[in-house]
């Protein structure tokens, strides 16, 4: 099975700017998860989709929004951009039921001028 | 709010040694699952072993074992025989019970591994 992927793998963007960052899970997997890393703050939760519903959200401002598709596809999208959003967004996909071992992906890296 | 400790930023070991790394959390129920994660240059995340909570036997996985001490809340990895494609940054993350269904995660360890 291939892995989960994520496009684009880097980013740049200036202050005030929104982004759209894609995650493709592994086939079969219903459940896509965003983390975002970064040195000061490490790895948080963003927002956990699945059946193309929002079911758990970090806490993260309103300018991080997600959705997922009926391919089981997930956008995340960020709007009005600050240099604080720099960092790298995982995205994770999992089955439901059982150990639900979550899988990530090769991340985006994002950079905001 | 649940922690996840990783008191050991950053630990060395020599090709072939034993390492441990240590992780202890917080939380009062008794169904969760935990999990290693290492973190190479790549920057892609990889699961290293799981345990689930609910059974006693510590999960082995080729030369990663771990230590699970429920009551203490202590799970550490033991990477036996360790190679130089073992260096990493390392976290453990707890998921289930009051963490919730998401993974929280430690600040990690940085493994480095010597020649």
């Amino acid at each position: 099975k291939a892995g989960v992927t994520q496009t684009p793998r880097y980013l740049i963007k200036t202050r005030g700017q929104q982004v759209t960052l894609s995650c493709s899970p592994i086939s079969g997997h219903r459940s896509v998860s965003w983390y975002q890393q970064t040195p000061g703050q490490g790895l948080q939760f963003l927002f956990e989709y699945f059946s193309e519903t929002q079911r758990n959200k970090g806490n993260f401002p309103g300018r991080f929004s997600g959705r997922q598709f009926s391919n089981s596809r997930s956008e995340m999208n960020v709007s009005t951009l600050e240099l604080g959003d720099s960092a790298l967004y995982l995205c994770a996909s999992r089955t439901t039921g059982g150990t639900d071992t979550q899988y990530f992906g090769p991340g985006t890296r994002l950079t905001v001028l | 709010a649940q922690t996840v400790t990783q008191s050991q930023p950053e630990m060395s070991v020599q090709e072939a040694e034993t390492v441990t790394l240590s992780c202890t959390y917080d939380t009062s129920e008794s169904d969760y699952y935990l999990f290693w994660y290492k973190q190479p240059p790549s920057r892609q995340m990889i699961l290293v072993i799981r345990q689930e909570a609910y059974k006693q036997q510590n999960a082995t996985e080729n030369r990663f074992s771990v230590n699970f001490q429920k009551a203490a809340k202590s799970f550490s990895l033991k990477i036996s025989d360790s190679q130089l494609g073992d260096a990493a940054m390392y976290f453990c993350a707890p998921r289930g019970g009051e963490y919730g269904n998401k993974l929280v995660f430690g600040a990690g360890t940085i493994l480095r591994v010597k020649s």
